[in-house]
């Protein structure tokens, strides 16, 4: 089984603040992407980075794929209120039957942004 | 929008009964996955499916089951609950790519309670 450690676990922190939270593996993936969750719902994609050393950007946040495709990180500049949630990073590596993708989400980093 | 509905958002069973959790999809995925979430794990993977009628194993499909006999439906059964089986579970879709980038829609959750 392949495992994705995620660090921190938890993070608070007051808005505007930067943070960053990474992502970290032993096994190669095809592409990673990341979701946020929200309390009472099931996570949504944020963004899937494919090439070892990509950078996205999403507003205030940067995510990037190490270059040999183990490890990732997402940045967040100027933190706000609405950016609170768990953020989930998920390698995916191709299904051997079937097609398609399987994924294997990391740990999780809980994060709150405080007024 | 996809749209991936448990049908369950809580639920409380005795240990040894038979629990079914329900889940449909509204966009014609090939793939369907069902996932437990547990605070400091993230999300394992139980059993997935990519086609009517197939299934796969998962990370963790002890004490589990499932079913497909419809596309849209992909059904989570425990066959005598435990009370290690209390979580939330999250079903989601995917189309069926071959990059292995297709991104995860995830329904609600339903959470069990075993007592």
């Amino acid at each position: 089984t392949q495992l994705l450690e995620q660090s921190p676990q938890f993070l608070s922190i007051q808005e505007g603040e930067n943070l960053t939270v990474y992502c970290n593996s032993s096994s190669v993936f095809s592409s990673l992407q990341w979701y946020r969750q929200e309390p009472g719902e099931g996570p949504v994609l944020l963004v899937t980075v494919v090439t070892g050393g990509e950078v996205k950007k999403l507003k205030r946040l940067t995510f990037q794929f190490g270059d040999a495709r183990k490890d990732s990180s997402l940045h967040i500049t100027a933190a706000q209120p609405g950016d609170t949630g768990l953020y989930l990073c998920a390698g995916a590596a191709i299904l051997v039957t079937g097609g398609g993708n399987k994924l294997t989400f990391g740990t999780g980093t809980q994060l709150k942004v405080e007024l | 929008d996809v749209k991936v509905t448990q049908s369950s958002r809580y639920l409380v069973k005795r240990t040894g009964e038979k629990v079914f959790l329900e889940c449909v999809q509204d966009m014609d995925h090939e793939n369907m996955f069902w996932y437990r979430q547990d605070p400091g794990l993230g999300l394992r993977l139980i059993y997935f499916s990519y086609d009517v009628k197939m299934k796969e194993k998962g990370d963790i499909p002890e004490g589990y089951s499932v079913s497909r006999e419809k596309k849209e439906r992909f059904s989570l059964i425990l066959e005598s609950a435990s009370t290690n089986q209390t979580s939330m579970y999250l079903c989601a879709s995917s189309l069926k790519q071959g990059a292995g980038n297709s991104p995860l829609h995830f329904g609600n959750g339903t959470r069990l309670t075993v007592t």
